[in-house]
């Protein structure tokens, strides 16, 4: 079965470190998210591409945080420095989206990356 | 961001007991999806619906897309021990680029 594969499945990191998450969506999709759960907020969306292009990343918390796609099987979410406050999983999911109204859009995640700073 | 209403929050019952829950929005959606999240995983996207009214089956799992396109229903029949884990909703509107998700139902299923 195609899946979502993220690396690294956890990561333990000290405050002020940068910390790397990398994303390949199924092959094929052209949209790709990435989301952070906790317990107090749930799903949160940091940040959505479609065709690679960075469509909204107002979740984001711009001074620290970016997200880039080099190409069409790699997305990344970088933190820098990282603090404890994110400490959390971190999703990558990728669909397709074929235009404005079209049906069948379907979301798949990865097992995400479980981040802890200390 | 907006946040689904989704309830209930935690459900325990009986192996073999259906289950039902549902999500509600303030906003109108023309996608409904339902996902499970076991420990330690991503979520896993159970069933996908597309138009209002559309009933839909995976398995034991029946999910519905309301008539006023606000809100969706996942029923469980006969419940067993591998239902356990966390339910999330997730609805988008064609006109948005997201999908929005519920707070989750948490199932626990006691043998």
């Amino acid at each position: 079965d195609a899946r979502v594969t993220q690396t690294p499945r956890h990561k333990v990191t000290e405050m002020g470190q940068e910390v790397t998450m990398r994303c390949q969506p199924i092959l094929g999709h052209n949209t790709v998210f990435w989301y952070r759960q906790t317990m107090m907020q749930g799903l949160e969306l940091l940040a959505y591409f479609r065709n690679r292009a960075p469509l909204d990343d107002s979740g984001m918390p711009k001074d620290r945080f970016s997200a880039e796609m080099p190409d069409a099987t790699l997305a990344t979410l970088k933190i820098q420095p990282s603090e404890p406050r994110d400490s959390a999983v971190y999703f990558c999911a990728s669909g397709s989206h074929p235009g404005q109204g079209s049906r069948n859009e379907k979301l798949f995640f990865g097992s995400g990356t479980q981040l802890s700073v200390l | 961001g907006q946040q689904l209403n989704q309830s209930p929050q935690s459900m325990f019952i009986q192996e073999g007991e259906d289950v039902s829950m549902n999500c509600t929005s303030s906003s109108i959606f023309n996608t409904w999806l339902w996902y499970k999240q076991d420990p330690g995983e991503g979520p896993v996207l159970l069933i996908a619906l597309y138009k209002a009214g559309e009933l839909t089956s995976n398995g034991r799992l029946t999910a519905q897309f309301g008539i006023t396109r606000k809100d969706s229903f996942l029923n469980i029949s006969a419940s067993i021990p591998s239902d356990v884990g966390i339910y999330f909703c997730a609805g988008k509107s064609n006109t948005g680029n997201q999908f929005y998700f519920g707070t989750g139902t948490s199932l626990t299923v006691i043998p």
